[in-house]
């Protein structure tokens, strides 16, 4: 009963590294999103997936790529990481965009 | 401007007592209104999902109502439990073009003994 699993938990960057981070979903959902969550604001989406082989920016995308080579990942991709992207990032995952959806347990991440 | 507003921000009550968090939105056209529990250092976990011909909503202690007329939901918590401190997310779908998702910023709920 995995779900959805993301990875790293934490991590700290210095201004201008890259990272990848890990989404992955055991439930065989068509529907993948990342989001991130900064403190007094919604969540806010970056991008998103229908499904393996298609992406679409979302409400924040700047800074960020995503690939959806499998049903099961998702990963999100840091370019060239800034002070501002400095937030918890959480990945979920449903049968469809309109459905239940399922978060992953977040990544802090810190760029300094 | 489709928005999501949560009232209140925080809200501090007593073990055993009932509670009711407030959302209003204008998100149009309407799809869907979910509210989740966040806990602390956790992801967001599904509470109720409501379309517009739903107007109450149960899974166990938690109760969501919505009146899709006046675009208003609220989440009553029944005898409180300290395992209900989270935050309480109320979040709106759209339903055109790809159902947009606006989240509100939540309600910091603190139960105390």
């Amino acid at each position: 009963n995995a779900g959805v699993t993301q990875t790293p938990k934490f991590q700290v960057l210095k201004t201008g590294q890259s990272m990848t981070l890990q989404c992955a979903q055991d439930m065989n959902h068509e529907y993948m999103s990342w989001y991130r969550q900064d403190p007094g604001m919604g969540l806010r989406l970056i991008h998103y997936s229908v499904g393996a082989g298609i992406t679409d920016q979302g409400e924040v995308p700047n800074g960020y790529n995503v690939s959806r080579s499998t049903t099961e990942d998702f990963p999100l991709r840091l370019l060239s990481a800034a002070p501002s992207q400095t937030s918890v990032y959480f990945c979920a995952s449903s049968i469809q965009a309109d459905t239940e959806a399922f978060f992953g347990q977040g990544t802090r991440l810190t760029v300094v | 401007k489709n928005q999501v507003e949560q009232s209140p921000q925080s809200l501090i009550i007593l073990e055993g007592k009932n509670c009711t968090l407030q959302c209003n939105y204008t998100v149009s056209p309407f799809s869907n209104l979910r509210w989740y529990k966040q806990d602390t250092g956790r992801g967001p976990v599904s509470l109720t999902i409501m379309t517009f011909s739903e107007n109450t909503k149960s899974n166990g202690r938690y109760t969501a109502t919505l009146d899709a007329d006046t675009k208003q939901s609220s989440l009553h918590i029944t005898a409180s439990q300290l395992s209900d401190s989270a935050s309480y997310i109320c979040v709106v779908q759209r339903g055109t073009g790809g159902f947009k998702t606006i989240f509100g910023a939540g309600t910091r709920l603190f139960v105390k003994a």
